[in-house]
């Protein structure tokens, strides 16, 4: 399998703009996780999915982020307007269900706010 | 309570040293306590877990040791080499919920 997979890798945008990470998780995975990682905070879990249905998301720093994951094998995560201290590596990982098994992170999508 | 507290935030080793790093958790609750080992420019990913039922794993040059009583669990790399500089992360969670909470992270630097 091709692991979890990222798009962007990079992103630079300027303050305002609306950005749209991606994410396609590893086939066969029931639970998909959006997380957020800086030096400040460490690793932040702002959203996770289970069977494309919205668990919990009161990670999500603010009403400027959105998540969806419209069908198995698609997410996105979405910062509209993007604010410098959004700046961060965001990762989805997926795991084949909700508490089982290994949770399989993605090589991230690096975004700079100026 | 729902805290995971990791030290050191950075460890220097010599290669073939012992690198060890410590976890620390409140929340009697926990029941399944990851490590993840993440390289520069990748995701987090999976080095070795241990539930409390024992007080030890090994996995080649790794072991996870865990003591109950006092709420800690350790991790540690045996004849550490270059190739495990990276950064690791403890992290826990109770078997009946889903969400890691995670460790700072420390960064661990083998100097050859």
């Amino acid at each position: 399998d091709a692991g979890v997979i990222q798009s962007p890798r990079h992103e630079v945008t300027e303050m305002g703009q609306e950005v749209t990470l991606r994410c396609k998780p590893i086939s066969g995975h029931n639970s998909l996780f959006w997380y957020r990682q800086t030096m400040m905070r460490g690793l932040e879990l702002l959203i996770y999915f289970n069977n494309n249905v919205p668990i919990d998301d009161s990670g999500m720093p603010e009403d400027r982020f959105s998540a969806k994951m419209p069908n198995a094998s698609f997410s996105t995560l979405k910062i509209q307007p993007s604010e410098p201290r959004d700046s961060a590596v965001y990762f989805c990982a997926s795991r084949i269900s909700l508490d089982t098994g290994e949770l399989f992170f993605g090589e991230g999508s690096r975004l700079t706010v100026l | 309570q729902q805290q995971v507290k990791q030290s050191p935030q950075s460890l220097i080793v010599q290669k073939g040293g012992i690198s060890i790093i410590n976890c620390a958790y409140e929340n009697t609750a926990f029941d399944y306590f990851p490590w993840y080992q993440q390289f520069p420019g990748k995701g987090p990913a999976l080095l070795i877990a241990i539930r409390p039922d024992v007080s030890e794993k090994k996995e080649g040059r790794f072991t996870i040791s865990f003591n109950k009583s006092a709420k800690q669990f350790s991790l540690h790399i045996m004849d550490s080499q270059p190739g495990d500089s990276a950064t690791y992360f403890c992290a826990a969670s109770p078997d009946s919920n889903y969400q890691l909470i995670w460790g700072a992270g420390t960064k661990l630097i083998i100097k050859p």
